[in-house]
């Protein structure tokens, strides 16, 4: 089942410091893996994506890693900012234009 | 930049009442989508639309909700007798063909009482 909660892991990072965010995924047919933004209030930003015959890729100061064996997603953000501080939800779909299926959610905390 | 725009930003309502929940996806996108998120727990996916009709919907999207597209620019999440459980974000979100990025609005937030 699926676990329900008000509390999400929170990653507390120094300015400047680089973050390491971690998702476990399941379904091993999904053709992309995505990561999403979500500051307060505000709807879900796309990051990233990664399709699912790579293992990393890199965008702006943001790499993204895939670990097909063990299932595993991880996003790297280099010199965190203050402005980076939100949830991050890993996601995953089928093939683009398919639907979006989110994984639980890291709060991530920059302190000055 | 161009945007997906929902209304309203927040809306309560009685138990048993019909709610609408709008959304302007961008322009030139084909893909539309409505998700929810209930309060401090993830985003889940309710019904996905395309070309005029539903392409995939969850559990969550029974008889008590239904979309359309009324004037082909419009898109709308209609639940017909809202229950306490329906409280949570909706969020509309779009997509160009064959592109990965999904465009999610800002939100409406409905609260039912």
């Amino acid at each position: 089942g699926e676990s329900v909660g008000l509390h999400l892991p929170t990653l507390s990072v120094q300015e400047g410091d680089n973050s390491i965010i971690n998702c476990a995924y399941s379904n091993s047919a999904s053709d992309y893996f995505i990561w999403y933004k979500q500051e307060s209030g505000k709807g879900p930003q796309f990051i990233i994506d990664i399709r699912s015959n790579m293992d990393k890729r890199q965008g702006q100061r943001v790499t993204v890693l895939l670990n097909k064996t063990v299932k595993h997603l991880s996003l790297q953000i280099a010199a965190t900012q203050p402005g980076d501080s939100a949830v991050y939800f890993c996601a995953e779909n089928k093939a683009a234009g398919n639907k979006l299926t989110f994984g639980g959610g890291t709060r991530v905390l920059v302190k000055p | 930049e161009p945007e997906v725009t929902q209304t309203p930003s927040h809306q309560v309502t009685q138990m048993g009442q019909e709610v609408i929940l709008r959304c302007v996806p961008i322009s030139n996108h084909l893909y539309f989508y409505w998700y929810r998120q209930i309060l401090g727990q993830k985003v889940e996916f309710l019904v996905s639309f395309y070309n005029n009709e539903i392409s995939e919907k969850s559990e969550i999207f029974d008889d008590q909700f239904s979309v359309e597209r009324p004037d082909g620019s419009n898109f709308t999440l209609k639940i017909r007798s809202t229950k306490l459980e329906d409280s949570a974000m909706y969020f509309c979100a779009t997509q160009i063909q064959g592109n990965t990025e999904a465009f999610f609005g800002q939100g409406t937030r409905l609260t039912v009482v």
